[in-house]
């Protein structure tokens, strides 16, 4: 079955770095443009980028420009988020999400950004 | 910050019919189709409606969907407990370039 998993979340000090990967599974990964989406504790959903099946399209969400980049292993079925310079304000559950509508979305991993 | 405005809340009592509104600009939904997500406590959220007023198989026709200009509406009728949920609308802003979601309706069921 279609299946998206979230894994490199944790608690992380302002300024570091963190990488989030997202492994997808039951279908043609290689096809679909594929989500990065978070969610702040008690917050709404929150769009963060994009990547186009084949990677040669990237879209941030203003909140992230210039501090995380998004990038994909078609040979590997992974997508991953690279976060930056991160601050109390990029502590959230971060979905991937795959497809041009977000049809499939995995379970979430949780970034906590704090001293 | 959201740039789709939605309604904090909606209520109805099992059996009724609820609407949900999605207020946009010309560069979101004016321009773009919309879709919306449902989302319960401490889960993933899930497509419920895309393309204005598609449901995805398994979405049962109890939901639908609507959009006129910048303002899109998703209604939910014959209300049961099972729809109490958070639900999202959302769609691209050509100016943002960018997908952006509304701020969210938590929908309770009396």
């Amino acid at each position: 079955q279609v299946q998206l998993v979230e894994s490199g979340g944790g608690v992380v000090q302002p300024g570091r770095s963190l990488r989030l990967s997202c492994a997808a599974s039951g279908f043609t990964f290689s096809s679909y443009s594929m989500h990065w989406v978070r969610q702040a504790p008690g917050k709404g959903l929150e769009w963060v980028a994009l990547i186009s099946f084949d990677g040669s399209y990237k879209y941030f969400a203003d909140s992230v420009k210039g501090r995380f980049t998004i990038s994909r292993d078609n040979s590997k079925n992974r997508l991953d988020l690279q976060m930056n310079s991160l601050t109390a304000e990029d502590t959230a559950v971060y979905y991937c999400a795959s497809g041009t509508n977000m049809d499939v979305w995995g379970k979430g991993t949780t970034v906590t950004v704090s001293s | 910050q959201s740039v789709l405005t939605q309604p904090p809340s909606a209520s109805g009592t099992p059996g009724q019919r609820v609407t949900i509104s999605c207020s946009g600009s010309s560069s979101n939904i004016g321009s773009n189709t919309v879709n919306w997500y449902q989302q319960f406590p401490g889960t993933a959220p899930k497509l419920l409606i895309y393309a204005n007023k598609q449901r995805p198989s398994g979405v049962p026709d109890r939901f639908s969907a609507s959009k006129s200009g910048t303002s899109a509406s998703l209604a939910i009728s014959g209300l049961q407990s099972d729809d109490e949920a958070d639900y999202y609308c959302a769609a691209w802003d050509d100016s943002l370039n960018g997908h952006v979601f509304g701020t969210g309706t938590k929908v309770t069921v009396l």
